[in-house]
């Protein structure tokens, strides 16, 4: 069946760290993949998204490449913030236009000054 | 633009009341608007979808008496947790897919707390 796996969180990084959020996915076809930020007491905000091979999607410093020959999609940033504490979500959608999106747990992370 | 609202925002009810959830693509039309539950630090978990003028598909597990789905219109869908109880208490999220655009991204409301007490 279709699935994703994130890393374990939490993950706590001081300002200006590197981070890198890891997600695999297992999907018959070729999904479209998303990465969904949700910040304390809110709703999903889309992050990035990709919907082929290769693609790189970015956003606001966040980066993450749809790597089919691994089946991954990790999200990164190079120098985070206190305001990017928040829920990473890592979700695939198959190739059937209306279908719901499978998500990963979900990331913590946490950012310190 | 795309943009999702729910209503209310946060509710509490007592047990063996009814309570219902608003979802409203706000500046596109939905014809697949979905409906997520969140329980806290976890993941999100698909209720179900629910098709404009059609009858919802349920996840298994999902008691469809229980949770109501109308999608009367293509900018509305709506939830009701009928007879709840503290064990419904979560936060509630719906989402809804632009039929005007082939992407499958979905747009996600700020979501719904229910507390049951």
């Amino acid at each position: 069946g279709n699935s994703v796996t994130q890393m374990e969180g939490p993950v706590t990084l001081s300002e200006e760290a590197f981070l890198t959020i890891n997600c695999t996915y297992t999907a018959t076809g070729y999904p479209s993949l998303f990465w969904y930020v949700q910040y304390p007491g809110e709703g999903l905000q889309l992050l990035l998204k990709a919907t082929k091979a290769d693609d790189k999607g970015s956003n606001k410093g966040f980066e993450a490449t749809y790597r089919k020959e691994t089946t991954s999609f990790h999200l990164e940033k190079g120098s985070v913030q206190v305001s990017d504490s928040a829920v990473y979500f890592c979700a695939l959608s198959v190739a059937q236009a209306g279908t719901a999106l499978i998500f990963g747990k979900g990331t913590t992370l946490s950012v310190s000054s | 633009g795309a943009v999702v609202s729910q209503h209310p925002s946060w509710v509490i009810c007592k047990s063996g009341t009814s309570v219902k959830i608003e979802c409203r693509s706000l500046d596109f039309q939905a014809t697949t608007m979905f409906w997520y539950r969140q329980f806290p630090k976890q993941s999100l978990m698909l209720m179900a979808t629910s098709n404009e003028g059609s009858k919802a598909t349920y996840e298994q597990g999902v008691e469809k008496d229980k949770f109501l789905i109308n999608h009367a219109s293509l900018t509305l869908s709506t939830l009701t947790v009928t007879s709840a109880h503290p064990e419904d208490s979560s936060f509630y999220i719906c989402s809804a897919r632009d039929s005007g655009t082939p992407s499958y991204e979905q747009y996600f409301g700020p979501g719904t707390r229910l507390t049951v007490t």
